[in-house]
C-alpha cells in the first residue's frame, strides 16, 4: 500500500531555514510527482508545489520564490522540502502528497503532516 | 492564475439531509483536474472525487461530483454523521494549482 512518511516536528528561529522529508513506499516513485501543501492553524490549505518524481523538475507557488527548494532521492524514494528565512507565517502543517503520474493530480495519498513552528 | 472560490462558506445540516457544496473557478478548469478533498480536524486531507465526477478507491456512492469548465459541484446526497467536515476543490490543470479556501459543514 502506499506510505507517505514524513520527518518529525520542528521548531526553528525567524530567519532559519528547514528541510522536511518525504518517505515514500508502495508505489513507483519516480513515475509520479510529489507535491507540498501547508496548512496554518485555523486556515486553508495552501499549494506550496510540486515535484516531477523522474527528472525533478518543479514548479512552485509564486509567495515563494526565491525562499523553497524541492528535491528527490530516487535511490531511497525520497522526496525533500526546504524553506528558507523562515518567519512567524510560515508557522504551519507541511504535507506532502502522492500526485499523479503524466498529470499533476490528484493528490490520492498524503503523508501525516509535518509542522514546522517559527519562533524566537 | 486560477482563483477558486467556494460556497457557502458554512453549511449547516442535519443528518440525512443532501449537501450541495460549490466551487467556482475564475477561468476554466480542464475537467480532468478538477478535485475535491474532504479533512477533519487533526488529519490529513482526503481525496474525494478527482476529474470532477470520478469517486476515488473507498468513497461511498452518497458522494458524486459534476460540473465543468468554471463551475463544478461536490453533492452528498444522504449525510451521516462522519460527514461533518471541511471541504476543499483543487485544481492541478496549470501552476499555481491553488485550493478553495474550503466549505466548512457542519451540524
Amino acid at each position: 500500500q502506499v506510505q507517505l512518511v514524513q520527518s518529525g516536528a520542528e521548531v526553528k528561529g525567524p530567519g532559519a531555514s528547514v528541510k522536511i522529508s518525504c518517505k515514500a513506499s508502495g508505489y513507483t516513485f519516480n513515475a509520479y510527482y510529489i507535491h507540498w501543501v501547508r496548512q496554518a492553524r485555523g486556515q486553508g490549505l495552501e499549494w506550496v508545489g510540486v515535484i516531477n518524481g523522474a527528472v525533478g523538475a518543479t514548479r512552485h507557488a509564486q509567495k515563494f520564490q526565491g525562499r523553497v527548494a524541492m528535491t528527490r532521492d530516487t535511490s531511497t524514494t525520497t522526496a525533500y522540502m526546504e524553506l528558507s528565512s523562515l518567519t512567524s507565517e510560515d508557522t504551519a502543517t507541511y504535507y506532502c502528497a502522492k500526485g499523479g503520474n503524466r498529470t499533476w493530480g490528484p493528490l490520492e495519498h498524503w503523508g501525516r503532516g509535518t509542522l514546522v513552528t517559527v519562533s524566537s | 492564475e486560477i482563483v477558486l472560490m467556494q460556497s457557502p462558506g458554512t453549511l449547516s445540516l442535519s443528518p440525512g439531509e443532501r449537501a450541495t457544496l460549490s466551487c467556482r473557478a475564475s477561468q476554466s478548469v480542464s475537467s480532468g483536474s478538477l478535485a475535491w478533498y474532504q479533512q477533519k480536524p487533526g488529519q490529513a486531507p482526503r481525496l474525494l472525487i478527482y476529474a470532477a465526477s470520478s469517486r476515488a478507491t473507498g468513497i461511498p456512492d452518497r458522494f458524486s461530483g459534476s460540473g465543468s469548465e468554471t463551475d463544478f459541484t461536490l453533492t452528498i446526497s444522504r449525510l451521516e454523521p462522519e460527514d461533518f467536515a471541511l471541504y476543499y476543490c483543487h485544481q492541478t490543470g496549470s501552476s499555481p494549482a491553488l485550493f478553495g479556501q474550503g466549505t466548512k459543514l457542519e451540524i
